[in-house]
């Protein structure tokens, strides 16, 4: 079974410029998640889609940050401008049903995101 | 506000040695506990979970130890390996309106198991 591709690996930018992660799930699952990982931190939720329906975005940076999901397959994750202190990994995961408990989630190998 | 605490930062442990992660918690609304190991490079991936109705749970060399009513819970590694050598995060989750279940991490633990 493939895993959660996640592309690009690394990017590297400039502050106020734009840049666009791209996230694939695996086959089937209906819930996906971007996570943003400071170094030296845990994960932390930004946007969770059910299907193609934004379920909670509550931590995500409205004025900055968006994110769609097309088709309830494929997502980007859109950071314009970008500051210094988005830095960070950006992580997707996906599962098949949307309840951690349920069945395991599958995290990608992330992007990591540099703002010098 | 972080939701989980966990300890320590950083970890070294001789090979064949216990390896424990501790992690505690203020919100009661929880209801399932795992943890994750991330290599570098890599995304963090289950490694174990618990639910809070019972105290302890095992597979293979990774125990999960649980205390409701301290709300503490932590991660025993046996027999630790130099490939145990990783990042773990302890997380939390609970049944959030409209269906939405966010899982809240701890700030990490680097494992360094020495041959």
């Amino acid at each position: 079974e493939a895993g959660v591709a996640q592309s690009p690996r690394y990017k590297i930018i400039e502050k106020r410029q734009s840049v666009a992660f791209w996230c694939n799930p695996i086959s089937g699952h209906a819930t996906l998640y971007w996570y943003q990982q400071i170094l030296g931190q845990g994960p932390k939720l930004l946007i969770q889609f059910q299907n193609n329906g934004v379920v909670d975005d509550s931590q995500l940076p409205k004025d900055r940050f968006s994110a769609e999901r097309l088709k309830g397959v494929d997502s980007t994750l859109k950071i314009q401008p970008a500051k210094l202190e988005d830095s960070a990994v950006y992580l997707c995961a996906s599962n098949p049903w949307g309840a951690w408990e349920n069945t395991e989630a599958f995290f990608g190998q992330g992007t990591r995101l540099t703002v010098v | 506000q972080q939701q989980v605490k966990q300890s320590p930062q950083s970890l070294i442990v001789q090979k064949g040695g216990i390896s424990i992660i501790n992690c505690a918690y203020e919100n009661t609304a929880f209801d399932y506990f795992p943890w994750y190991q991330q290599f570098p490079g890599k995304g963090p991936a289950l490694l174990i979970a618990i639910r809070p109705d019972v105290s302890e749970k095992k597979e293979g060399r990774f125990t999960i130890s649980f205390n409701k009513s301290a709300k503490q819970f932590s991660l025993h590694i046996m027999d630790s390996q130099p490939g145990d050598s990783a990042t773990y995060f302890c997380a939390a989750s609970k049944r959030a309106r409209g269906g939405a279940n966010n899982l809240f991490f701890g700030t990490g633990t680097r494992l360094t198991v020495i041959p």
